[in-house]
């Protein structure tokens, strides 16, 4: 079975600094997705960046970029000029490219935005 | 905009008590979840339905049930609530096919207490 695991339980960053969260997994399939949620206080989930493992450039969406190292099994989530409403706890997911299960998720790591 | 609807924000159970966690999604997918989240746990799946009356265990089914009678609707039966059940409940839905498109929504969640 697929794992994630996210070792970082909690991170703080200041206002407008960088920050990069962790995010490995295990597999043995080739074909995969891999995402970055964010669940701010309001408990609503909601998909930040999105990375498809036959990709090699590493997806982007403003603020928000991926460090992906297919070899090593790692899926980094950097921050720039971070803000107060970046603060949230933010999961990384894994889904085989063939599953109707969709979603495997980390434990999480909640990220504190510091004025 | 993708609208998954969790009946109830917040309940409180009594030990024994039949439960239901009600969820519906307009965007006629035909996937549906429920996943429950726990401190350090991150998400973990406990039913999916990939098409009306149709529905497959996840990793953690004991002690729950499903049904789906309606595309839009698919609700979660705990038949008899027990404390270790004290838990937030999110509810997700996606379509078929590959990501972009199959993009998991989720609901805002609904902590349930049992006492």
């Amino acid at each position: 079975a697929q794992t994630v695991t996210q070792s970082q339980p909690e991170m703080s960053v200041q206002e407008a600094e960088t920050v990069t969260l962790s995010c490995t997994y295990d597999t043995s399939e080739s074909d995969y997705y891999l995402f970055w949620y964010k669940q701010p206080p309001s408990r609503q989930m909601i998909l930040v960046i999105r990375q498809e493992a036959y990709k090699q450039q590493n997806a982007t969406e403003n603020r928000f970029s991926v460090n992906f190292q297919k070899a090593a099994k790692s899926f980094s989530l950097k921050i720039s000029d971070s803000q107060l409403g970046d603060a949230a706890m933010y999961f990384c997911a894994y889904r085989d490219s063939g599953s109707a299960r969709q979603l495997t998720f980390g434990s999480g790591t909640q990220l504190t935005v510091l004025p | 905009d993708v609208k998954v609807t969790q009946s109830s924000r917040y309940l409180v159970k009594r030990t024994g008590e039949k439960v239901f966690l009600e969820c519906v999604q307009d965007m006629d997918h035909e996937n549906m979840f429920w996943y429950r989240q726990d401190p350090g746990l991150g998400l973990r799946l406990i039913y999916f339905s990939y098409d009306v009356k149709m529905k497959e265990k996840g990793d953690i089914p004991e002690g729950y049930s499903v049904s789906r009678e309606k595309k839009e609707r698919f609700s979660l039966i705990l038949e008899s609530a027990s404390t270790n059940q004290t838990s937030m409940y999110l509810c997700a839905s996606s379509s078929r096919g590959p990501p972009p498109g199959n993009t998991i929504y989720f609901g805002e969640g609904s902590w349930l207490t049992v006492v």
